[in-house]
């Protein structure tokens, strides 16, 4: 199974939105509504910030929202905070779990 | 809360093997599917493998398929996770996560497990 596809690098200032996407195939993405996002800042564990495609865990922040159309989903963060700065992972799961490359999410 | 402790770090020789382990707390261990994921310097989030415990039936992804093995110890509500032949390609942190149950999504990680294989 290939890792899913994401963009290596997204920018913005603080206060705008900024969208990652996150391209699969008909076999993971878009197969189900199984697509979860993790954020990652340096020397720390992923944390959960979406899961099932637009659910959020209790605790994180609504600036954080989740979609998919097709093979694509797309993890949109709101609001653009300092403190958004981190790597974020797709991933996606049909029967076994792939994850994207990752994204560089820099706040200018 | 569910906690996931880890092993500490470990420097091992190619060719030989690595085991990690990961204690869980505070959750239902027996019914959780815990997983690992590793991840290389620099790099992204690679899935391994996963098992439930009270079923002792693990799913590898097809990469670590006869070179990884992962088990659980109902009674010590402890995870693990076996690489041999290790290479320096293995030289990674691994992580073990809770599972959502029936979401495919992972919610509670452990500390991650420096693993340095050295020739």
């Amino acid at each position: 199974q290939s890792a899913l596809t994401q963009p290596a690098s997204v920018s913005g200032s603080p206060g705008q939105s900024i969208t990652i996407s996150c391209t699969g195939t008909s076999s993971d993405v878009g197969a189900y509504n199984l697509v979860s996002w993790y954020q990652q800042h340096p020397g720390k564990a992923p944390k959960l910030i979406i899961y099932e495609g637009s659910k959020r865990p209790s605790g994180v922040s609504n600036r954080f929202s989740g979609s998919k159309s097709g093979n694509t989903a797309t993890l949109t963060i709101s609001g653009l905070q300092a403190e958004d700065e981190a790597d974020y992972y797709c991933c996606s799961y049909a029967g076994s779990v792939v994850f994207g490359g990752g994204t560089k999410v820099t706040v200018l | 809360q569910v906690q996931l402790v880890q092993s500490g770090a470990e420097v091992k020789k190619s060719g030989s093997s690595v085991r990690v382990s990961c204690k869980a707390s505070g959750g239902t261990f027996s019914s959780d599917v815990i997983s690992w994921v590793r991840q290389a310097p620099g790099q992204g989030l690679e899935w391994m493998g996963g098992i439930v415990s009270i079923f002792a039936t693990p799913n590898y992804a097809q990469k670590f398929q006869g070179r990884v093995t992962i088990t659980a110890d109902k009674s010590t509500s402890t995870a693990y996770m076996e690489v041999r032949s290790l290479r320096s390609e293995d030289t990674a942190v691994y992580y073990c996560a809770r599972e959502v149950p029936a979401a495919g999504s992972f919610d509670y990680w452990g500390q991650g497990t420096p693993v340095t294989v050295s020739s």
